[in-house]
């Protein structure tokens, strides 16, 4: 099937640092999503992107969308414990169903207070 | 309710025998759906339901696994014959918008076959 790629598999960090993680793809997304997942919960939507090009910000979090629509990043800043969690991104592929997402494998993340 | 609610939260069953799961998705929500996440892995697509019928269950991985939502609101994913590489955790989500991509997810069930 396809497959996102992100990177880096996993970041140990401390607290206050700033964080940056990418996600890419051989095929073309018209909508890029990241989520976070905590231990033993479901994932959690914090950033949805619908346009190439588009940078979006939440809070201490930023992410843009590739201007090739293969790609996209997320960006934390000012790191804090509580950004512990496994990062996601995910997707529809293009001219596949909007509702059937591919996610990767997920960048896992530490902040050492 | 307030968010998606999946129960059990966690289930161990022994080989070949029958389990079932059930996800009880965000009153009004129209559509759901179910994905599994295998250990160190996102999560992948089982099915989509768009009010009691099963719009798509292409996800499904063969004839063992099933789910049905016959009054549009809780669905139950059913697997038969357990095998060992059933385990994983199987999320269900929910979407007001029909077909949409921004799903609101539940904690999922951890299912373990021994």
């Amino acid at each position: 099937g396809q497959q996102l790629n992100q990177s880096p598999q996993s970041m140990f960090i401390q607290e206050g640092e700033d964080v940056s993680m990418n996600c890419t793809s051989s095929s073309i997304f018209n909508t890029w999503l990241w989520y976070k997942q905590d231990p033993g919960e479901g994932p959690v939507l914090l950033i949805a992107l619908y346009k190439a090009g588009e940078l979006t910000s939440n809070g201490r979090l930023t992410a843009q969308f590739g201007i090739t629509r293969k790609d996209s990043f997320l960006n934390i800043s000012a790191s804090i414990p509580s950004d512990v969690g496994i990062y996601f991104c995910a997707g529809p592929i293009s001219g596949g169903s909007n509702y059937k997402l591919t996610f990767g494998k997920g960048t896992l993340l530490t902040v050492n207070p | 309710g307030a968010g998606v609610s999946q129960t059990p939260s966690n289930k161990v069953t022994e080989k070949g025998k029958y389990v079932e799961l059930r996800c009880d998705p965000i009153s009004g929500h129209t559509a759901l759906y179910w994905y599994r996440q295998s250990l160190g892995q996102g999560p992948e697509f089982l099915i989509y339901f768009q009010g009691t019928g099963a719009a798509d269950d292409s996800g499904l991985p063969n004839d063992r696994f099933f789910a049905v939502r016959p009054e549009g609101s809780v669905s139950t994913l059913k697997i038969q014959r357990t095998e060992r590489g059933d385990s994983a955790v199987y999320l269900c989500a929910s979407s007001l918008i029909p077909g949409a991509n921004v799903l609101t997810f539940g904690a999922g069930s951890r299912l373990t076959v021994l």
